[in-house]
């Protein structure tokens, strides 16, 4: 695998549910985020992870819950979630201490029913 | 905190044509990155070309180049010769030199429409 996978890549899940996502970088980066795209907004920054500690946490509701066990790896659990938490979610990561540029994964599409 | 901007929600090019896309920002620093993302329907975010405030020269990558206006806040994308496999959302982004996390900050997009 090259670059930021991403699994599952679609998901339906009830709001009663409780389900991860997971993104796993494969660049060598020392830090990776979570964003989300909804229709007709723009990305919104969710988490951003730092050499494996929480740096940022945008007022996210607490239905979600990242988790970054090592530099290559990032998850999102989510649990009781709401319709219009319904978007895509994709991670990225990049070095931190460089010029910036993020590589992003190809996002996990989900529904909440 | 900085705001990006990008006033054109969809732009229409035919093949082998030039388009340019718009983004103004919003900023009271000297030292930031700005970025260029392409999203195709695939949905893949993909970085087409990066720019340095603090270079003056406008930065190239192959077909894809920008009119970097720093006084005007201004850094436009123009994409040459025109091929279908450039269709796909635009994302323009701010990146601040002082913030050591990378956070980027997005504008809301414009589609590009390759017509042959």
């Amino acid at each position: 695998e090259t670059g930021v996978t991403q699994t599952p890549r679609h998901l339906v899940m009830g709001m009663t549910n409780k389900k991860s996502l997971k993104c796993e970088q494969h660049l060598g980066h020392n830090a990776m985020y979570w964003y989300k795209q909804s229709a007709k907004k723009p990305l919104e920054l969710m988490f951003v992870y730092s050499l494996e500690e929480r740096v940022e946490n945008n007022s996210v509701p607490s239905r979600f819950s990242p988790e970054c066990p090592n530099s290559s790896h990032l998850f999102l659990h989510l649990h009781t979630l709401q319709p219009e938490d319904s978007a895509l979610y994709l991670c990225a990561s990049s070095q931190w201490d460089s010029t910036g540029e993020q590589f992003f994964g190809p996002g996990t599409r989900l529904t909440v029913l | 905190a900085q705001t990006v901007t990008q006033s054109q929600p969809e732009m229409s090019v035919q093949e082998a044509e030039t388009v340019t896309l718009s983004c103004t920002y919003d900023t009271s620093e000297s030292d930031y990155y700005l970025f260029w993302y392409k999203q195709p329907p695939s949905r893949q975010m993909i970085l087409v070309i990066r720019q340095e405030a603090y270079k003056q020269q406008n930065a190239t990558e192959n077909r894809f180049s920008v009119n970097f206006q720093k006084a005007a806040k201004s850094f436009s994308l123009k994409i040459s010769d025109s091929q279908l496999g450039d269709a796909a959302m635009y994302f323009c982004a701010y990146r601040s030199e002082t913030d050591s996390w990378g956070k980027l900050q997005f504008g809301a997009g414009t589609q590009v429409v390759v017509t042959p």
